[in-house]
């Protein structure tokens, strides 16, 4: 089944501690991305990559690193959380090949609360 | 700036009546556009597109879209509500020859029985 998966689903942690949220696709898509969704902001982009070790910033990346060792994967770190990045964290994944719908697959979410 | 506006936060409307979200946006050359639905607790699932050609496409459960190039509007459509319509749906651009995508903020659906 063609699914983008991350974990964890649910996160609280304290405010410093590091953490990392995983993203992984079956699709073998080029495109990942990670997007925060808070109510009344919609979902904004934090990250995105074009490919392996090609990444760009979003719209909001203050905060947050990612790295794209592997097609595959895609995880989002979080090096000192602040409780202003208490969000619900989707990654999502596309393929961008000549003739591909550009259509986005999302995981479940993450939801993550800092202390 | 680049963005995408969906002006009404929430829409309610009768099942068995059509229904129009709205969305529009200001971002250069010809971009790509989306139709996202979020129902509760769950991931965003793909509805429809615009990338090219005929103006109004179609896509899942019913839905269909209008591109209006001229006043850069993309707004989402049924001609007939169904109560498990009721949803968060957003609007989504991709500006052309960028890679980032931008959201609206979401319009939140409300099918009344």
């Amino acid at each position: 089944e063609a699914q983008v998966t991350q974990n964890p689903r649910y996160l609280i942690t304290v405010t410093g501690k590091k953490l990392t949220v995983t993203c992984s696709q079956n699709m073998n898509h080029e495109y990942m991305s990670w997007y925060r969704q808070d109510p009344g902001l919609g979902l904004r982009q934090i990250y995105y990559s074009m490919n392996v070790e090609v990444t760009d910033k979003g719209d909001v990346p203050e905060g947050y690193k990612v790295s794209r060792k592997e097609k595959r994967n895609f995880p989002l770190i979080l090096e000192s959380p602040s409780p202003n990045q208490t969000s619900l964290y989707f990654c999502a994944s596309s393929s961008r090949l000549a003739g591909a719908t550009d259509t986005q697959y999302f995981g479940p979410g993450t939801r993550l609360t800092v202390l | 700036a680049q963005s995408v506006a969906q002006p009404e936060d929430q829409v309610n409307v009768a099942e068995g009546n059509p229904l129009t979200v709205k969305c529009t946006y200001s971002v250069s050359g010809n971009p790509y556009l989306f139709w996202y639905v979020q129902y509760p607790n769950r991931g965003l699932q793909f509805l429809l597109k615009y990338i090219t050609g005929d103006n109004l496409v179609k896509g899942s459960y019913g839905f269909e879209a209008e591109f209006n190039k001229s006043q850069t509007s993309f707004h989402l459509k049924k001609p007939s509500a169904l109560v498990s319509d009721s949803a968060l749906y957003f609007c989504a651009v991709r500006p052309y020859r960028d890679d980032k995508i931008i959201f609206g903020k979401g319009t939140r659906l409300h099918i009344l029985p």
